[in-house]
């Protein structure tokens, strides 16, 4: 199986910064990589999905990039809403594999 | 609008199975796969498996085979994710969610989750 590593798993932010999230994978998926957001007690959501492009109605404010092992999920300023936990997933392979999720908190 | 809507809470005893339900409403059925993702307390998602609606064609995750069985009722527009001689360690929420390919995709629409618990 493909295996996707996230970092960090933790990450503590101000409303206002820039913040990055990695998913590196174990072996090539091309771009078939998908990015969630988690609340407490919610379902995920689709952000982004083939690497980089983004859900309609997802704030323009996030972006993915990334191809082969790399990827990036990006929250260009963040918001009260967006404290949450993320994680990527790849589809490349037909078994699915989720990275262990990154927390981002408030700082 | 897409709806998928799971079925209630379940507390069982270890070595019982478990059959949970995810209705589908809002779009064609048979025209999307349905995958299964659990999430353990304070612990991430897990891919279990994918089932199409289309032919009943499944995936399972390795770590589930021969524990797990997806079925569909096109007639109701529904899919079951049922699992067998449950542990302690399958106590979790188990989510239900469209797939946007055949075969393995994003996962854009989700149930609100079934809360499993395993406990003597």
């Amino acid at each position: 199986d493909i295996q996707m590593t996230q970092s960090p798993s933790t990450l503590s932010a101000s409303v206002g910064d820039r913040v990055t999230i990695t998913c590196r994978a174990s072996q090539s998926i091309s771009t078939w990589l998908a990015w969630y957001q988690q609340k407490p007690g919610k379902a995920p959501k689709l952000l982004i999905y083939m690497a980089s492009s983004l859900e309609s109605g997802v704030p323009s404010r996030f972006s993915g990039s990334g191809s082969g092992t790399e990827f990036t999920l990006t929250i260009s300023s963040l918001q009260p809403d967006d404290f949450a936990s993320y994680y990527c997933q790849q589809y490349n392979s037909y078994s699915q594999t989720f990275g262990q999720g990154t927390k981002v908190e408030i700082k | 609008q897409v709806q998928l809507v799971q079925s209630g809470a379940e507390v069982k005893k270890p070595g019982a199975s478990v059959k949970v339900s995810c209705k589908a409403s809002g779009y064609t059925f048979t025209a999307y796969g349905i995958s299964w993702v659990r999430q353990a307390p304070g612990q991430g998602l897990e891919w279990m498996g994918w089932i199409s609606a289309y032919n009943g064609n499944t995936n399972y995750a390795q770590k589930f085979q021969g524990r797990v069985t997806m079925t569909t009722d096109p007639s109701t527009s529904t899919v079951y994710m049922e699992l067998r001689s449950l542990r302690s360690d399958d106590t979790a929420v188990y989510y239900c969610a469209r797939e946007e390919a055949y075969g393995g995709s994003y996962l854009s629409y989700w149930g609100q989750g079934t809360l499993v618990t395993v406990s003597s």
